[in-house]
C-alpha cells in the first residue's frame, strides 16, 4: 500500500508566521501534490512536482511556495500565514504512470 | 479550475437504502476515480473506472461512466451507518500532467 505521511495532523499558527507543511511518501513516486480543501469547494490543487527540484503551479498557488529537494519529500511553505489560509491541507503522491497513488491524512491548519 | 460537479451536495437516507451520487466533468479524461473521506480525515480510494469502461463493481459499489455525457454515478447498495462520509469524484484528464481534478463532493448521511 502507498504510504503518504504528513508531519502534523493539527497546527495552529499566528498571522505572519512562516509555516512549513511536510509530506513524505515511501513508494518512490515521481509526482507529488499539495491540495487545499475547504467546505463547498472540494479539493483545489496548490502546487505539484513531477521530479526533484521541479514544480508547477496548480489552480491556487498565491501565498504558497513548495520545495522538493528529495524525491520522497514535498514541502508546502506559507511565507507569511494569513487567516484566509486556515484550511485542511492534503498531500498526495502518484507514480509516473497513474492511476495508482495515495493521500496523506491531512493537516488541519488554523491561522489566528 | 474545478473539473467535476457533484450532485447532490448532500444526501440523507435510511440504513439499508441505496445511495446514488452523480458527477459531471468538462474535459476528456483517461479515467475517473471515486474517493471517500470520513470527517476530518484523508481520502480513501474506492474505485477507478477507465474511459473505455462503462460500468464497474466493487463489493456494494457500482460505478457507471458515460463519456458522451461526461458524467459518472456512484451507487452504494444496502447502505450502512459506516458509509456516512463525503464522497468525491476525481478525473485524470487527458492533458492534465497526471494531476487529479476533484469535484466539490457529496456529503452522505446514513440514518440508523
Amino acid at each position: 500500500d502507498v504510504k503518504v505521511t504528513q508531519s502534523s495532523r493539527y497546527l495552529v499558527k499566528r498571522t505572519g508566521e512562516k509555516v512549513f507543511l511536510e509530506c513524505v511518501q515511501d513508494m518512490d513516486h515521481e509526482n507529488m501534490f499539495w491540495y487545499r480543501q475547504d467546505p463547498g469547494l472540494g479539493l483545489r490543487l496548490i502546487y505539484f512536482s513531477y521530479d526533484v527540484k521541479m514544480k508547477e503551479k496548480g489552480d491556487i498557488p498565491e501565498g504558497y511556495s513548495v520545495s522538493r529537494e528529495k524525491k520522497e519529500r514535498f514541502s508546502l511553505i506559507l511565507e507569511s500565514a494569513s487567516t484566509n489560509q486556515t484550511s485542511m491541507y492534503l498531500c498526495a503522491s502518484r507514480p509516473l504512470t497513474p492511476p495508482e497513488g495515495g493521500f496523506g491524512q491531512g493537516t488541519r491548519l488554523t491561522v489566528v | 479550475s474545478q473539473q467535476g460537479e457533484e450532485d447532490p451536495q448532500a444526501l440523507s437516507i435510511q440504513e439499508g437504502e441505496n445511495a446514488t451520487m452523480n458527477c459531471s466533468y468538462k474535459t476528456s479524461i483517461n479515467n475517473l476515480q471515486w474517493y471517500r473521506q470520513n470527517s476530518g480525515r484523508g481520502l480513501v480510494h474506492l474505485i477507478l473506472i477507465r474511459s473505455n469502461e462503462r460500468e464497474k463493481h466493487s463489493g456494494r459499489l457500482r460505478v457507471t461512466l458515460d463519456t458522451s455525457k461526461k458524467s459518472s454515478s456512484l451507487l452504494i447498495t444496502a447502505s450502512r451507518a459506516a458509509d456516512t462520509a463525503s464522497y468525491f469524484c476525481a478525473t485524470d484528464v487527458v492533458q492534465g500532467a497526471q494531476k487529479l481534478v476533484f469535484g466539490q463532493g457529496t456529503r452522505l448521511t446514513i440514518n440508523p
